[in-house]
C-alpha cells in the first residue's frame, strides 16, 4: 500500500521533555511537511522540506526541530522550549512540482501529562 | 486580514439540498486551489483541485473558481449525512512557499 504513516497515534508529553513524531512515505513524493491543527481550527505551517538535506521554517516553528536525511522521512521533534504543545499534527507529502496535491497522513495527537 | 477565509458555520442543510462553500483568498497571485474534507479527529482528505476561471465538476462536487473576485466555491449536490464534516479550503501561492496556505474551515451539518 502506498501512503503516509504517522506514529505514535497518541503521544503523551511531560514538562520539560522532547519527544519526536514520526512521519514516513512511500510515495516518492519529494516534498514534506509539518502542520498543526488546534481544536475548531485550520492547519498551521510548521516546517517543510523541498529536497533531502533541506527545510525550511513555516509560520509556527518557534519551539520545534525537524531533519530531511531520507527522501522517506521527515521526523518532527517538539522540544522543551514548546510551552503549549497539546494539537493534533499532521504530516503531509507532495511530488513537489507546481500544481502539486497535497497528502496527508493520518496524524498525532499530542497530550501534555 | 487572513490570507484564506472561511466562515466558520455550522452550514446546516436538509439532505438532498444542495450545501454551498465559500472561500476568499488574498494573494493575488495564487495559482493553485484545494478544497478537503476533514472528519471529527480524522486528518484532511482531498476532494477537488481547481487551477483555472471557471467550473469543476466530480460528481456531486463542483468547484468554482474567480481569480477576479479572488473567490472559490465548493457546491455539494444531494447532500447526504454522511457529507457532514469539516471542509476546508487551501490554496498555492504562484510564487514564494511552496506550501499550502489553509483556511479554518466550514462546518457542514446535513440533517437527515
Amino acid at each position: 500500500d502506498g501512503g503516509i504513516t504517522q506514529s505514535p497515534k497518541y503521544l503523551f508529553r511531560k514538562e520539560g521533555q522532547n519527544v519526536t513524531l514520526s512521519c514516513e512515505q512511500n510515495l516518492n513524493h519529494d516534498a514534506m511537511y509539518w502542520y498543526r491543527q488546534d481544536p475548531g481550527q485550520g492547519l498551521r505551517l510548521i516546517y517543510y522540506s523541498q529536497i533531502v538535506n533541506d527545510f525550511q521554517k513555516g509560520d509556527i516553528a518557534e519551539g520545534y526541530s525537524v531533519s530531511r536525511e531520507k527522501k522517506e522521512s521527515f521526523p518532527l521533534t517538539v522540544t522543551s522550549a514548546q510551552k503549549n504543545p497539546t494539537a493534533f499534527y499532521l504530516c503531509a507529502s507532495s511530488n513537489g512540482q507546481a500544481r502539486e496535491t497535497q497528502y496527508f497522513g493520518p496524524g498525532t495527537r499530542l497530550l501534555v501529562l | 486580514q487572513k490570507e484564506v477565509e472561511q466562515n466558520s458555520g455550522p452550514l446546516s442543510v436538509p439532505e438532498g439540498a444542495i450545501a454551498s462553500l465559500n472561500c476568499t483568498y488574498s494573494d493575488r497571485g495564487s495559482q493553485s486551489f484545494f478544497w478537503y474534507r476533514q472528519y471529527s479527529g480524522k486528518s484532511p482528505e482531498l476532494i477537488m483541485s481547481i487551477y483555472s476561471n471557471g467550473d469543476k465538476e466530480d460528481g456531486r462536487f463542483t468547484a468554482q473558481l474567480n481569480k477576479a473576485s479572488q473567490y472559490v466555491s465548493l457546491l455539494i449536490r444531494d447532500s447526504q449525512p454522511s457529507d457532514s464534516a469539516t471542509y476546508l479550503c487551501a490554496v498555492k501561492r504562484r510564487t514564494g512557499r511552496r506550501a499550502l496556505t489553509f483556511g479554518s474551515g466550514t462546518r457542514l451539518q446535513v440533517q437527515p
